[in-house]
């Protein structure tokens, strides 16, 4: 079973709407991640944390907003996305920021109406 | 070039059989290398990390060749729970340090009976 939790699992949400998805890691890592997965798409890196602190945001739309509170724990907000924002958003956590492998969580499904 | 390149497949292959897959990866100060594997509606799961010395770890065999920026998983005698994904992973070595890992679009695995 994953270390790494996301919830929720499935979400539809409308456009003028706001939601956060939350993701929570429970292998004592001090690096995670939010990835989009879009169908027909690699996975895309959209932000990284290491030691609560952002070090990447990969060209995000500020749409997307992260938090992250502690080492265990990372929040995307969502407000006022777009049909084509409309993804798996996986969340992922390694040891540290640098050449370890990462291990995912089962991913939020995304649908924006 | 795209960063991590991978024939999308599908590969049919038999039951028992041997396949190959390929990857090439353009950023030359790379330096961890990954294959993912990817089950349907599924998160992305650690198969195996890239050596440049090559690794097995039973039917499976990964190389690498850092001069021509390529990657190989070989899989011997194939089972039917192969089917899957395969993704391969690239970490994004940038300056001093690398910030999560880059993914190809991924190989699709079909083992037929």
């Amino acid at each position: 079973e994953t270390g790494v939790t996301q919830t929720p699992r499935h979400l539809v949400m409308g456009m003028t709407n706001k939601k956060s998805l939350k993701c929570e890691q429970h292998l004592g890592h001090n690096a995670m991640y939010w990835y989009k997965q879009s169908a027909k798409k690699p996975l895309e890196l959209m932000f990284v944390y290491n030691f609560k602190e952002q070090t990447e945001n990969n060209s995000v739309p500020s749409r997307f907003s992260p938090e992250c509170p502690n080492s265990s724990h990372l929040f995307l907000h969502l407000h006022t996305l777009q049909p084509e924002d409309s993804a798996l958003y996986l969340c992922a956590s390694s040891q540290d920021h640098s050449n370890t492998e990462a291990f995912f969580g089962q991913g939020t499904r995304l649908t924006v109406v | 070039r795209k960063e991590v390149e991978q024939d999308p497949g599908p590969f049919n292959v038999p039951e028992g059989a041997t396949v190959a897959f390929n990857c090439t990866y353009s950023n030359s100060a790379s330096q961890s290398f990954f294959w993912y594997r990817q089950d349907c509606r599924k998160e992305p799961k650690l198969l195996m990390s890239v050596y440049s010395s090559g690794n097995e770890d039973g039917r499976f065999t990964a190389q690498l060749n850092r001069a021509s920026q390529y990657i190989s998983l070989l899989i011997r005698d194939s089972k039917l729970s192969d089917s899957a994904t395969y993704l391969c992973v690239v970490n994004r070595a940038s300056g001093g340090g690398a910030d999560g890992l880059t993914f190809g679009k991924g190989t699709h695995l079909i083992i037929q009976p």
